[in-house]
C-alpha cells in the first residue's frame, strides 16, 4: 500500500467552528488531491497540489481552502464548517503523468457537522 | 466541464457469471479512463485502466473497452467471485499541469452472490 495517512480518521464538530484535515504521504510524489465522497455523487475533487505552494481548484472547492508547505502534507481547512459537508474526505497522490497515471487513495476521514 | 454518467448503479450476480458496468463521458479532451474498486470503509484502488489511443485491456478476469467515437467505456468482470463483491467507480480524466484530472462517475455496488 502506498504510505498515505489521513487525519484526524473521525471528526465531530458543530457547525461554524473551523476544521482542518491532514494528508501525510512517505512516497515523495508530487502531486496530492483531495475528494468528497457522498452517497449517490461518486468521489468529487475539491482541490488538488502540483507541488508545494502550487494548487488548484476543483468542482466542488467553495467552502474549503488547502495548504502545502511541504512535499509530504497537504492541508484540507474548512473554515466555517455546515452540515453540508459533512462527508467522507479522500486524499490522493500520484506521481507525473510520464510516471505513472495511477492515483492512490488514503483510508479516509469521516466527518460529521452538527 | 466534463460530465460522466454509469450504469447500472446496483448489479447483482450469481457466482461465476460476468457483469458489466457502462459509463460515458462527454468531453472528448478526456484521454485516460481508469477503474477503481472501493471496498468497504476503505478508499478505493485502482484494477485496470485504458488510454485513449487503445480500444481494449485485459487483465485476467478483467477488461475495459473504449469506444472514443461513441464516448463510452465498459468494465467487463468473467467468472466473478465473492470478493469481487465491493463498489466500482469508472473516471474519465483530462491532463492539467503535468498530471491526470479525473472525473467520477456516481459508482456501481456489485454484489456476488455464492
Amino acid at each position: 500500500d502506498a504510505g498515505i495517512t489521513q487525519s484526524p480518521r473521525h471528526k465531530v464538530t458543530e457547525t461554524g467552528t473551523p476544521v482542518t484535515l491532514r494528508c501525510h504521504q512517505t512516497e515523495n510524489h508530487r502531486y496530492m488531491y483531495w475528494y468528497r465522497q457522498d452517497p449517490g455523487h461518486g468521489l468529487r475533487l475539491i482541490h488538488y497540489s502540483y507541488g508545494v505552494k502550487d494548487t488548484d481548484k476543483g468542482e466542488v472547492s467553495d467552502g474549503y481552502s488547502v495548504s502545502r508547505s511541504k512535499t509530504e502534507d497537504f492541508l484540507l481547512t474548512l473554515e466555517s464548517a455546515t452540515s453540508s459537508q459533512t462527508s467522507v474526505y479522500f486524499c490522493a497522490i500520484s506521481e507525473s503523468a510520464s510516471a505513472s497515471y495511477e492515483q492512490y487513495f488514503g483510508p479516509g476521514t469521516r466527518l460529521t457537522v452538527t | 466541464g466534463e460530465n460522466v454518467e454509469q450504469h447500472p448503479s446496483t448489479l447483482s450476480v450469481q457466482e461465476g457469471d460476468s457483469a458489466v458496468i457502462k459509463c460515458t463521458y462527454s468531453d472528448s479532451a478526456s484521454n485516460y479512463f481508469p477503474w477503481y474498486k472501493q471496498e468497504l470503509g476503505k478508499g478505493p484502488q485502482l484494477i485496470i485502466d485504458i488510454r485513449s489511443n487503445v480500444g481494449e485491456k485485459k487483465d485476467q478476469r478483467i477488461a475495459v473497452t473504449l469506444n472514443k467515437t461513441a464516448k463510452h467505456f465498459s468494465l467487463h468482470i468473467t467468472e466473478t467471485q465473492p470478493e469481487d463483491s465491493a463498489v466500482y467507480f469508472c473516471a474519465a480524466s483530462r491532463s492539467a499541469g503535468g498530471s491526470y484530472i479525473p472525473t467520477f462517475g456516481r459508482g456501481t455496488s456489485l454484489i456476488v452472490h455464492p
